[in-house]
């Protein structure tokens, strides 16, 4: 099993850019969540897809922030546009229903200089 | 919501000594408490967790423990190793509920020689 992929891996842009990161999660998998991870703020839960479907958005920051699941193997997370507060670790994770263990991606490492 | 405080932020031992990890959490219905190692630039993984319906879960050197009439829960590291240090956190959900994790804050352990 190849567990949750993530890209990309790190990721360096300019304010104002558009930024799109990308999850696979794990196969089989019917949840999928994205998380952002800074030092102030720590692990942050930012939306959950269940079935493809956005079940809970509440922790997106606004709207410069969007996510799609257009598959149950693929789903992506857009920042548009980016601004240097968006700095952070991002991190894809999925679980199947009933397991409750969530599997993390590697995350991507983005800079918005 | 959901609301996981977590002490202390830094903890630092001696190789060989016990560490504990203490969390509260706000909401009496979660049931589900699991605790996450991240090592440094590393994602998040799993390394134990406990449901509502039993008071103490041990695995090997690392064991959690559940107070559900205080909603407090720990994880305690004995005989710890220099490849114990990591931050931890610890997180509480509702299972049945899209598993929906509320992380705590995190701890960094230190365990020195």
């Amino acid at each position: 099993d190849a567990g949750v992929i993530q890209s990309p891996r790190h990721e360096v842009t300019e304010m104002g850019q558009e930024v799109t990161l990308r999850c696979k999660p794990i196969s089989g998998h019917d949840y999928l969540f994205w998380y952002r991870q800074t030092m102030m703020r720590g692990l942050e839960l930012l939306i959950y897809f269940n079935n493809n479907v956005p079940i809970d958005d509440s922790g997106m920051p606004e709207d410069r922030f969007s996510a799609k699941m257009p598959n149950a193997s693929f789903s992506t997370l857009k920042i548009q546009p980016s601004e240097p507060r968006d700095s952070a670790v991002y991190f894809c994770a999925s679980t199947l229903q009933g397991s409750e263990t969530q599997y993390f991606g590697p995350g991507t490492r983005l800079l918005v200089l | 919501g959901e609301n996981v405080e977590q002490h202390p932020s830094t903890l630092s031992v001696q190789e060989g000594d016990s560490a504990v990890i203490k969390c509260t959490y706000s909401d009496s219905a979660s049931n589900y408490f699991p605790w996450y190692k991240q090592e440094l630039g590393k994602r998040p993984q799993l390394i134990i967790d406990i449901r509502s319906n039993v008071g103490e879960k041990k695995d090997q050197r690392i064991a959690v423990t559940l107070n559900k009439t205080a909603k407090h829960f720990s994880l305690h590291i004995t005989e710890t190793q220099p490849e114990d240090s990591a931050v931890y956190f610890c997180a509480a959900s509702k299972t049945g509920t899209a598993s929906k994790l509320t992380f705590g804050t995190g701890t960094r352990l230190q365990v020195t020689l």
